[in-house]
C-alpha cells in the first residue's frame, strides 16, 4: 500500500543554522503534497505545498524541494529560530492525504 | 474566522462506555476525515467522508463509527471504547479539489481506563 515516511525521527540543530528535513513518499501517482508543523497541544498547522509538476517552491524562511525521480521530499528551513521547534509531517495526497510518522525538531540555544 | 472545533479537548472514560467526540467546520468542505496520533506511528486515518451521507473506512477503522448527516458536522463514535483506543485524535477538513490543504482542529486527548 501507499505510505509516506520521514527518514528520522528526531532533528537537533544550533539556532541560527538551517534545517532540512526529509521525507520519503511510495505512490507515485500522489500529485500534491504539504508539509505541516505541529506545535505541542495543537493540531497539524500548513506550512507548505508543492504540486507534482514542479520541484521546488519557496516561502518566507522555508522551501519544499520535491524529486518525484526517487519519491523523495524535503523541508528547509533557513536560520531556524526557537520557534521552528515542533514535530513535522510530510503529506501526499492523490485520492486521499496520507501522512508520514512525523520528525521532531529542536532547536538548540 | 475559518476553523474546525472539536469537543471535548480532554476526555477520560471507563471501558465500555459510549462516548461521541463531535467535530464542526464552517469552511463548507466537503471532505472530512478523523485521524488517531500515537508515538511514532503519526496520523493514522480512522474514516473519512466525501460529502453528506457518505463515509469510508480508513486505516484503522475498527471500533469506531462515524456519521456526515449535515455537511458541517462529523462525529466520531465509539460505542463500546477500549484502552487501546486512548490516543490524540484529529478531526481536518478540506475542499473536495486536487490541490488543498487540510485543516486540523484542535484534537481531542481520550484516556480510556
Amino acid at each position: 500500500g501507499e505510505s509516506v515516511g520521514l527518514h528520522l525521527p528526531t532533528l537537533s540543530v544550533q539556532e541560527g543554522d538551517n534545517s532540512i528535513i526529509n521525507c520519503a513518499y511510495s505512490n507515485s501517482a500522489s500529485d500534491y503534497f504539504i508539509w505541516y508543523k505541529q506545535e505541542s497541544g495543537k493540531g497539524p498547522q500548513f506550512i507548505i505545498d508543492i504540486r507534482s509538476n514542479m520541484d521546488k517552491r519557496q516561502g518566507q524562511r522555508v522551501t519544499v524541494l520535491l524529486n518525484k525521480t526517487v519519491k523523495h521530499l524535503s523541508l528547509q528551513i533557513a536560520a531556524t529560530q526557537p520557534g521552528d521547534s515542533a514535530v513535522y509531517f510530510c503529506a501526499e495526497y492523490g485520492q486521499n492525504f496520507v501522512f508520514g510518522p512525523g520528525t521532531r525538531l529542536s532547536v538548540l540555544p | 474566522e475559518a476553523q474546525v472545533t472539536q469537543n471535548p479537548r480532554y476526555l477520560i472514560t471507563v471501558t465500555g462506555k459510549k462516548l461521541t467526540v463531535t467535530c464542526s467546520q464552517n469552511m463548507n468542505h466537503e471532505y472530512m476525515s478523523w485521524y488517531r496520533q500515537d508515538p511514532g506511528l503519526g496520523l493514522r486515518q480512522i474514516y473519512y467522508s466525501m460529502n453528506v451521507e457518505v463515509t469510508d473506512k480508513g486505516d484503522v477503522p475498527e471500533g469506531y463509527k462515524v456519521s456526515r448527516k449535515e455537511k458541517r458536522n462529523f462525529p466520531l463514535i465509539l460505542e463500546s471504547p477500549s484502552p487501546n483506543q486512548t490516543s490524540l485524535y484529529f478531526c481536518a477538513s478540506w475542499r473536495w479539489v486536487s490541490h488543498t490543504e487540510a485543516f486540523f482542529g484542535q484534537g481531542t486527548r481520550l484516556t480510556v481506563v
